[in-house]
């Protein structure tokens, strides 16, 4: 029972690669959300899926794309990374919308040195 | 203004007695409201969602909802070591209908 499945688990990336994070779902979940963390700052939605087809800017989108490849993948991708970029990054997914309990991935831990 | 705010803690509550959490938003019409425990190192998981005001009781955990006075507490009766962590208060936001979250309270049960 996998639940939501990240990948990878940690990365360090020099200032200016692109990298992809990949997250994945076995739940029939609808909905499908990319949060960084930051120490002091709770979680912050960068973009959201409400439904298979539709993506949406969260809270802070700035230097981030998603594509919601079907119902199950949700990827985040870096394209020129900056140190601003350093933090752990969370996908979860929910049956329906927000105000449905939300499942988390393991995070990844990302650097950008 | 933050738009929900916790108290950054850390907590330090004794073995076997009660720990209150805090969190105040700022949403007049929010109508939806969870508390996450996440442990060091580790994803969160949702522990309690309540929607009206009042008090709702699960196990040893209670949520308490104020919406006239815009705070949301976890009461945690018998605290147990196990219940150290970093608990999350989040709000169903009235304008993208999106969870805004709390920086969290680090909670420390000492044996």
């Amino acid at each position: 029972n996998a639940g939501v499945t990240q990948t990878p688990k940690f990365q360090v990336l020099k200032t200016g690669q692109s990298m992809t994070l990949q997250c994945a779902q076995d739940m029939n979940h609808n909905s499908m959300y990319w949060y960084r963390q930051d120490p002091g700052m709770g979680l912050r939605l960068i973009y959201y899926s409400a439904s298979e087809g539709t993506t949406d800017k969260g809270e802070v989108p700035n230097g981030y794309n998603v594509s919601r490849l079907n119902k199950r993948e949700f990827s985040l991708r870096l394209e020129s990374a900056a140190p601003s970029q350093t933090s752990v990054y969370f996908c979860a997914s929910s049956e329906l919308a927000a105000n449905t309990e939300a499942f988390f991935g393991q995070g990844t831990r990302l650097t950008v040195v | 203004q933050k738009e929900v705010e916790q108290n950054s803690g850390p907590l330090s509550v004794p073995e076997g007695a009660i720990a209150s959490l805090n969190c105040t938003y700022s949403d007049r019409v929010s109508q939806s409201f969870f508390w996450y425990r996440q442990y060091s190192g580790k994803s969160p998981e949702l522990i309690m969602s309540i929607y009206s005001n009042g008090d709702k009781e699960d196990g040893r955990f209670t949520a308490q909802l104020n919406k006239a006075s815009q705070y949301v507490s976890l009461l945690i009766r018998d605290s147990q070591p196990s219940d150290s962590a970093t608990y999350l208060c989040a709000v169903l936001s009235t304008s993208n209908y999106q969870l805004i979250w709390g920086a969290g309270t680090k909670l420390i049960i000492k044996p």
